[in-house]
């Protein structure tokens, strides 16, 4: 039972790049997040999808796109990197809103240089 | 907006010592959850709290939550060095769920 897999592991990319970062749950849980950890901020939503199709912005979506076009899978897109999104990025899947807790991916270390 | 504070930010002690950490808000949650976080892993779900004054006990780790449900505490007894890590404390505000910035815990042998 591989729970939510993120790929890739980590990347490195120059300003203005583009990139997708993937991720897949096996769980068939509705609902699934992304987030970005930074030092000293926590965890911070930036886009989340509350089943097949449909897709809503967190606290911090401005730079960062998303599709969920099958329920397993959620993917979250830089269009055009910059330094300010060098970050850990955890993608998290859960069966409910908040009370059966959320199960996360080992995360992807991104740097924008 | 919510805003979860969490105290200590770092900690660090000897094994076999007792430690409490704590989360607090200004506004009141549905429920609470409690995840560790070891280094270059995702956070893991430890408990989820839901009524006011609620204790729950994992083998060492004993959780409470708040009365008023504005704050929750993590008490480890006799820790170990297995139980380094961040903990993370995360509320449900009914349309917002946030985490907390996290305690550093570190267990010296």
């Amino acid at each position: 039972n591989a729970g939510v897999t993120q790929t890739p592991k980590f990347r490195v990319l120059k300003t203005g790049q583009s990139m997708t970062l993937l991720c897949a749950q096996d769980m068939n849980h509705e609902y699934m997040y992304w987030y970005r950890q930074d030092p000293g901020m926590g965890l911070r939503l930036i886009h989340y999808s509350v089943g097949e199709g449909t897709t809503a912005k967190g606290e911090v979506p401005d730079g960062y796109n998303v599709s969920r076009l099958k329920k397993q899978n959620f993917l979250l897109g830089l269009e055009s990197a910059a330094p300010s999104q060098t970050s850990v990025y955890f993608c998290a899947s859960s069966y409910s809103w908040a009370i059966g807790g959320y199960t996360f991916g080992s995360g992807t270390r991104l740097t924008v240089v | 907006t919510q805003l979860l504070e969490q105290s200590p930010q770092f900690l660090s002690i000897q094994e076999g010592e007792n430690l409490t950490v704590y989360c607090n808000s200004s506004s009141v949650f549905s429920s609470l959850q409690w995840y560790r976080q070891e280094p270059g892993e995702g956070p893991v779900l430890l408990v989820t709290v839901v009524t006011g004054g609620e204790v729950k006990k994992l083998k060492r780790l004993t959780f409470q939550f708040g009365d008023a449900r504005k704050d929750s505490s993590l008490h480890i007894t006799a820790a170990q060095p297995g139980d380094t890590g961040l903990y993370l404390c995360a509320g449900d505000y009914g349309q917002n769920f946030v985490f907390g910035p996290g305690t550093r815990l570190s267990v010296l042998p």
